[in-house]
């Protein structure tokens, strides 16, 4: 059974600095993607990744893959007060169309 | 349309009662998911149509849970003598190919669904 597992489930960091959320999964996949979500909001794309070793950017937002170890990072650089929300990294499940979720990372960032 | 839209936006029942939600997804797309979110959780998947056809429902949690898209557009997700665990949001997102698996998925604004 296909699961995947994102840490921290809690960050509360400082503008400014720098901090890593990591999403592993249990079984074969190869699309990841992260996704953002405001509270009371729908699901915003953020990033799709679609082989090993593929690494976007968009803002101060990096995210990564290692299909070998079954790992995603999702990268946030010199946070700010607006990257306040939970993310979610969710796997594409081999030979099926049902995106697995994580359990979201609930990332707070204050002054 | 712009982009996936849902109603209603906010639902409340009575414990026992019959909901019916609605999702309107990007046009064109062929492939339609649902999906339930539970408080505080990630979502989890429930079914997928392509066109109008229903390929996957073994995320469905009970036969009380219903969905479906006749005309392969405009879908609809019934429950039937809801129960208060089946409060959540209901998120719809739709695909541009057939094969879902490789083209992403784009969500709607949600139902939140509340049994009482």
């Amino acid at each position: 059974e296909l699961k995947v597992e994102q840490n921290p489930l809690f960050l509360s960091m400082q503008e400014g600095k720098n901090y890593t959320i990591y999403c592993n999964y249990s079984t074969t996949s190869d699309r990841l993607y992260w996704y953002r979500q405001d509270p009371g909001k729908s699901l915003e794309s953020l990033f799709v990744l679609l082989s090993n070793g593929a690494v976007k950017q968009e803002g101060r937002l990096m995210a990564s893959l290692d299909t070998k170890a079954r790992l995603s990072t999702l990268h946030i650089t010199a946070a700010v007060h607006d990257l306040s929300a939970t993310y979610f990294c969710a796997v594409i499940r081999l030979n099926t169309d049902k995106l697995i979720f994580g359990t979201g990372t609930r990332l707070q960032v204050f002054p | 349309g712009a982009g996936v839209s849902q109603s209603p936006r906010y639902k409340v029942a009575k414990r026992g009662q019959d909901v019916a939600l609605r999702c309107d997804p990007i046009s064109g797309h062929v492939s339609l998911f649902w999906y339930q979110q539970a408080l505080g959780q990630g979502p989890e998947f429930l079914t997928y149509f392509q066109n109008e056809a229903q390929l996957d429902k073994s995320g469905l949690p009970s036969d009380r849970f219903f969905a479906e898209r006749p005309e392969g557009s405009v879908s609809t997700l019934k429950i039937q003598r809801t129960q208060q665990e089946d409060s959540a949001v209901y998120l719809c997102a739709s695909s541009s190919t057939d094969r879902g698996a490789y083209n992403e998925q784009f969500f709607g604004p949600g139902t939140r669904l509340t049994v009482l």
